[in-house]
């Protein structure tokens, strides 16, 4: 059992370029979510979707896009990479219908924009 | 401000001791409290989960709530180097759409042998 999968672990980029984040989950679970974590600040919500076709914002959504087309898997899309997105980023999962259940996060991608 | 404070350290004892990490917040609406640890280069994982205000423990870990106060703590009995990671407190409120958690900036703990 895999549990939360990110890739890619690293990723270095220059001011202006996209990329996308991958998060895969197989546990089944209808509610998921990114969140960046920055010295000192935490770990800021960015988007979430509590089910496939359904996406809302966090805390910090400009600059970031996602979508849920399947259970399994949501994306991150840096639309136009700059420096201030410099940030460990992470995914994690829970079961929907119970109010507590716990999230599961990945262990996250490191990116770099130069 | 921020919502939810916490004291970044780093928090330095020595193996054995009794070690207390406490984070404050600001929304009175928040019911739902979690304690995460996060080892380094690897994604937070739930310690402890306590609903309103009270005690609750789980082996050498004790979370505690004062809502009155609004500050929540978690106290670790007999600290072993493995418990050396940073602990980042978390909070919702009732009804909260999604169940979006609010952090804090965690504290990172370090105990020596």
């Amino acid at each position: 059992n895999a549990g939360v999968t990110q890739t890619p672990k690293f990723q270095v980029l220059k001011t202006g370029q996209s990329m996308t984040l991958q998060c895969a989950q197989d546990m089944n679970h209808e509610y998921m979510s990114w969140y960046r974590q920055d010295p000192g600040m935490g770990l800021r919500l960015i988007h979430y979707s509590v089910g496939a076709g359904i996406t809302d914002q966090g805390e910090v959504p400009n600059g970031y896009n996602v979508s849920r087309s399947t259970t399994e898997d949501f994306p991150l899309r840096l639309l136009s990479a700059a420096p201030s997105q410099t940030s460990v980023y992470f995914c994690a999962s829970r079961e929907g219908g119970r109010y507590n259940s716990p999230l599961h996060f990945g262990n996250g991608t490191r990116l770099t924009v130069t | 401000q921020k919502e939810v404070e916490q004291d970044p350290g780093p928090l330095s004892v020595p193996e054995g001791a009794i070690v207390s990490l406490n984070c404050t917040y600001s929304n009175s609406a928040f019911q739902y409290f979690m304690w995460y640890r996060q080892y380094s280069r690897k994604g937070p994982e739930l310690l402890m989960y306590t609903y309103s205000s009270g005690n609750k423990e789980d082996g050498r870990f004790t979370a505690q709530v004062d809502k009155s106060s609004k500050y929540i703590s978690l106290f670790i009995r007999d600290s072993q180097p493995s418990d050396s990671a940073t602990y980042l407190c978390a909070m919702s409120a009732w009804n909260n759409a999604g169940n979006m958690l609010t952090f804090g900036g965690g504290t990172r703990l370090m105990v020596k042998p």
